[in-house]
């Protein structure tokens, strides 16, 4: 199935640093969404973007929606060990309403 | 609100039966929900497209006659995994999007399914 492309694919680091993974793509995507998934429990929605070019935070994360609409990327600052878990985007390709996965960004953080 | 619950969590059955997964929307109504699969350590993998009131879309590979999909309310959408082996053992999620077009997409909390 097709997914998108996500790094990195797992990131180890202290705490109170700040983060950054992105997702890209080589079709437009109309909205990317960032999720958290946690051990053995199904996705959480972070953030949603809706238009190239936003920029949307949600607390210490700031995801945005890339120009060319075939990329985004999700930080996260001052980083907590509660942060970590598995983050994916997920992106809706134009013309169409399913969402595609990107590969995922394991985070440890080391207090 | 947005609260999507799946049933059962978890699931154990003997190899060559067939498993029912439950996906609701608790608190809207969804025209469109989407069933994926998930092995251990890797992304979720869209199966396909569940429409309210007709056929299902699957995605490329996804063999529909032994993922059957019935999406018979705007609240409920069920996936039955028939004649299930042990290489069907994986973890189900479904999501499911509460207005028309491109809005957020909401999660079950995943059906783990194990074929002994």
């Amino acid at each position: 199935g097709q997914q998108l492309n996500q790094s990195p694919q797992s990131m180890f680091i202290q705490e109170g640093e700040d983060v950054s993974m992105n997702c890209t793509s080589s079709s437009i995507f109309n909205t990317w969404l960032w999720y958290k998934q946690d051990p053995g429990e199904g996705p959480v929605l972070l953030i949603a973007l809706y238009k190239a070019g936003e920029l949307t935070s949600n607390g210490r994360l700031t995801a945005q929606f890339g120009i060319t609409r075939k990329d985004s990327f999700l930080n996260i600052s001052a980083s907590i060990p509660s942060d970590v878990g598995i983050y994916f985007c997920a992106g809706s390709p134009s013309g169409t309403y399913k969402y595609i996965f990107g590969t995922g960004t394991r985070l440890k953080v080391l207090a | 609100g947005a609260v999507v619950s799946q049933h059962p969590s978890w699931v154990i059955c003997k190899s060559g039966t067939s498993v029912k997964i439950e996906c609701r929307s608790l608190d809207f109504q969804a025209t469109t929900m989407f069933w994926y699969r998930q092995f251990p350590k890797q992304s979720l993998m869209l199966m396909a497209t569940s429409n309210e009131g007709s056929k299902a879309t699957y995605e490329q590979g996804v063999e529909k006659d032994k993922f059957l999909i019935n999406h018979a309310s705007l609240t409920l959408s069920t996936l039955t995994v028939t004649s299930a082996h042990p290489e069907d053992s994986s973890f189900y999620i479904c999501s499911a999007i509460p207005g028309t077009g491109n809005t957020e997409a909401f999660f079950g909390q995943g059906t783990r399914l194990t074929v002994v």
